[in-house]
């Protein structure tokens, strides 16, 4: 069955400081997607990255990359340089076909503060 | 563009009453969902829908119904609201099965 772990529950940076967001995952499936959604203090759940299982080429986006590695299974998420405003709960989630559809499965979240 | 909202924000009930969460997108996307969030939990998918008039249980679907009779609705029903049901509830939209699925603002209910 398919699983996401974040094992990282909470954590506390300050300000300008670089951090990761541990992300693991289990699934049968060769075909499969990743993502990562961030849900600030307002609630929402903003889409931040998907990848496909067949393309292991990390990614940078601005201050925001993703290192995406089969051999480990795991899709780490890192910030360089924290803000303030990155303080939020990050979720990794696992998309297969172990259900028969494709639904997403999603870890507990990593609760992310930026202290000033 | 309005995407995919959710009303009420808000909800107040009693138990045992019918509750109706809305869903509705603006994106056409064929495949809708509903989760629920609660702490230690994270997300929960409770059903879903690949088209209109095609709908399926995720993993905890016990105490809800939903329908599709329109592509852009996607409502979720709780017959006889319990104390247990209480929870954030997100409704997504995605293209197709394999494509990201972007989420409404969320209902919070609150079941007394």
């Amino acid at each position: 069955a398919q699983k996401v772990t974040q094992a990282q529950t909470e954590i506390s940076v300050v300000e300008k400081e670089d951090v990761t967001l541990d992300c693991v995952y289990e699934t049968r499936d060769t075909t499969y997607y990743l993502f990562w959604y961030k849900q600030p203090p307002s609630g929402e759940l903003v889409f931040l990255i998907r990848r496909n299982s067949f393309d292991e080429q990390n990614e940078i986006s601005g201050r925001y990359s993703w290192n995406f590695q089969k051999s480990t299974s795991s899709f780490n998420f890192t910030i360089t340089a924290s803000q303030v405003v990155d303080s939020a709960v990050y979720f990794c989630a696992l998309s297969d076909s172990g259900a028969g559809s494709y639904q997403l499965t999603f870890g507990k979240g990593t609760k992310l503060s930026v202290i000033p | 563009d309005a995407g995919i909202t959710q009303s009420p924000r808000y909800k107040i009930t009693e138990t045992g009453r019918q509750v109706t969460l809305m869903c509705h997108q603006t994106w056409s996307h064929s495949y809708m969902f509903w989760y629920r969030q609660d702490l230690g939990h994270g997300l929960r998918l409770i059903y879903y829908s690949a088209a209109a008039d095609i709908t399926d249980k995720g993993e905890v679907p016990d105490g809800y119904v939903v329908s599709r009779s329109k592509t852009e609705n996607f409502p979720l029903t709780l017959e006889s609201a319990t104390r247990s049901q209480t929870s954030v509830y997100f409704c997504a939209s995605s293209e197709s099965y394999r494509e990201t699925q972007y989420f409404g603002p969320g209902t919070r209910l609150l079941v007394l």
